[in-house]
């Protein structure tokens, strides 16, 4: 059964700090990882898309890392500002007998302090 | 594109009653996925549609949830009866092809079950 950890589940940093999410899971045999963004009261927003052929992707001052053998993946956000401040989810989708699953982590929740 | 539209955003009813959530998908987009998040078990993938054909519903948590897809453009999540446990916001998201293209999410239905 995957489980998906992520660490920490809190974080908060001053303006302009460059920062990392960590997340971590315990079946190595996934499709893919995504990293979601969410805003309180608002629905989740996508951000990256990494396959599991894949080791980095990159969107703006974002950067996710995988590292499928270890089963862990960083989340690195250059330069914070106080929009970044959300609560940041990973998925990773795999298969069990059931069939395809998708599974998230508990998130962790960002603070960008001006 | 308006993006994902999920009606109503709140929902507050009493035990054994029938919940209706409803869902818009992005234009074009085929596939369709419904998630359950709650503090305690935090964000659940409950079905995915794709083409309008449910492809995986291993999610569901018991026969008092259904799903239907009569179209490309509306979803509905059917709860009957509902019971307090089901109180949680649901989210609906959308995909240009399949699961492992990037998720767009609603706002969500934010459901209290009294």
């Amino acid at each position: 059964k995957q489980e998906v950890t992520q660490i920490p589940a809190a974080l908060s940093v001053p303006e302009g700090e460059n920062l990392v999410l960590n997340c971590s899971f315990t079946d190595s045999a996934i499709y893919n990882l995504q990293w979601f963004r969410q805003d309180p009261g608002k629905g989740l927003t996508s951000l990256l898309l990494i396959q599991s052929s894949q080791r980095e992707q990159t969107s703006g001052r974002l950067n996710a890392s995988l590292d499928k053998s270890s089963g862990r993946s960083t989340l690195y956000i250059a330069a914070s500002q106080p929009g970044d401040s959300a609560t940041y989810l990973c998925a990773v989708e795999g298969w069990d007998n059931a069939g395809n699953m998708l599974t998230f982590g508990g998130g962790t929740r960002l603070m960008v302090k001006p | 594109d308006a993006g994902v539209i999920q009606s109503p955003r709140h929902e507050v009813t009493e035990m054994g009653q029938e919940v209706t959530l409803r869902c818009k998908p992005i234009s074009g987009h085929n596939s369709l996925f419904w998630y359950r998040q709650t503090m305690m078990r935090g964000l659940e993938l409950l079905i995915y549609f794709n083409n309008n054909v449910p492809i995986d519903d291993s999610g569901m948590p018991e026969d008092r949830f259904s799903a239907k897809m009569p179209n490309a453009s509306f979803s509905t999540l059917k709860i009957q009866p509902s019971e307090p446990r089901d109180s949680a916001v649901y989210f609906c998201a959308s995909s240009l092809v399949s699961r492992t293209d990037t998720q767009y999410f609603g706002p969500g239905t934010r459901l209290t079950v009294l």
